[in-house]
């Protein structure tokens, strides 16, 4: 079946270090691969869509790169704030444009 | 402006009731979605609505869900014969569709969290 997966073990950094955050997909290549921020009680949030033929992509301090070879995304958040503490969703888009999340990764950012 | 919104924030029901949950989308928003999440996961899709037809409803577990969309902005989705199981957030998110759907931003509501006692 095709999958989307996010390392499930919540991720804990120190103020100012960067934060990766891992999304693997197989049995498909998507064209989109979309990252959301989550905070508790509430909906999530488009942070950022890169497309199979970008490489790289950029906003701010978040920085999502796209390997069609090993079949996974990296998102990244430099220079980290407690700010950035949440859970972060990796989703691929389908034609119609319902998404299908990985189980997230929580972020914790320690000051 | 208004962003999606959501009601109730929380329903407690018992086993067996029937409830109906409420999104008001963004104005304008042609595509609206219901996802629904567990604690611990991310939101799985349950039907997706372009205008006032259900245009994906593959998500929807079985025939005790139910949504509707009449007049092409609030919805309603409905379950029957609640069970223990159906306890999650429901989110709802609508979108523009301004470039065809798959790379369109989704907006959330912040959810109702449905408990069945």
């Amino acid at each position: 079946s095709q999958k989307i997966e996010q390392n499930s073990e919540a991720l804990n950094i120190q103020e100012g270090k960067t934060a990766t955050l891992t999304c693997n997909y197989t049995n498909y290549s998507p064209a989109y691969l979309q990252w959301y921020r989550q905070d508790p009680g509430r909906g999530p949030v488009f942070l950022l869509l890169i497309r199979e033929n970008e490489k790289e992509k950029r906003k701010e301090r978040l920085k999502v790169t796209f390997d069609t070879t090993l079949k996974q995304s990296l998102f990244h958040i430099t220079a980290s704030q407690p700010a950035d503490s949440a859970t972060y969703l990796c989703a691929r888009s389908s034609n119609t444009g319902k998404l299908i999340f990985g189980q997230g990764t929580t972020l914790q950012v320690k000051p | 402006g208004a962003g999606v919104s959501q009601t109730p924030s929380n329903k407690v029901t018992e086993k067996g009731k029937y409830v109906e949950l409420r999104c008001d989308p963004i104005s304008g928003h042609t595509a609206l979605y219901w996802y629904r999440q567990s604690l611990g996961q991310g939101p799985e899709f349950l039907i997706y609505f372009q205008g006032t037809g259900a245009a994906d409803d593959s998500g929807l577990p079985n025939d005790r869900f139910f949504a509707v969309r009449p007049e092409g902005s609030v919805s309603t989705l409905k379950i029957q014969r609640t069970e223990r199981g159906d306890s999650a957030v429901y989110l709802c998110a609508s979108s523009g569709l301004t470039s065809g759907g798959s790379t369109d931003t989704q907006y959330f509501g912040p959810g109702t969290r449905l408990t069945v006692l």
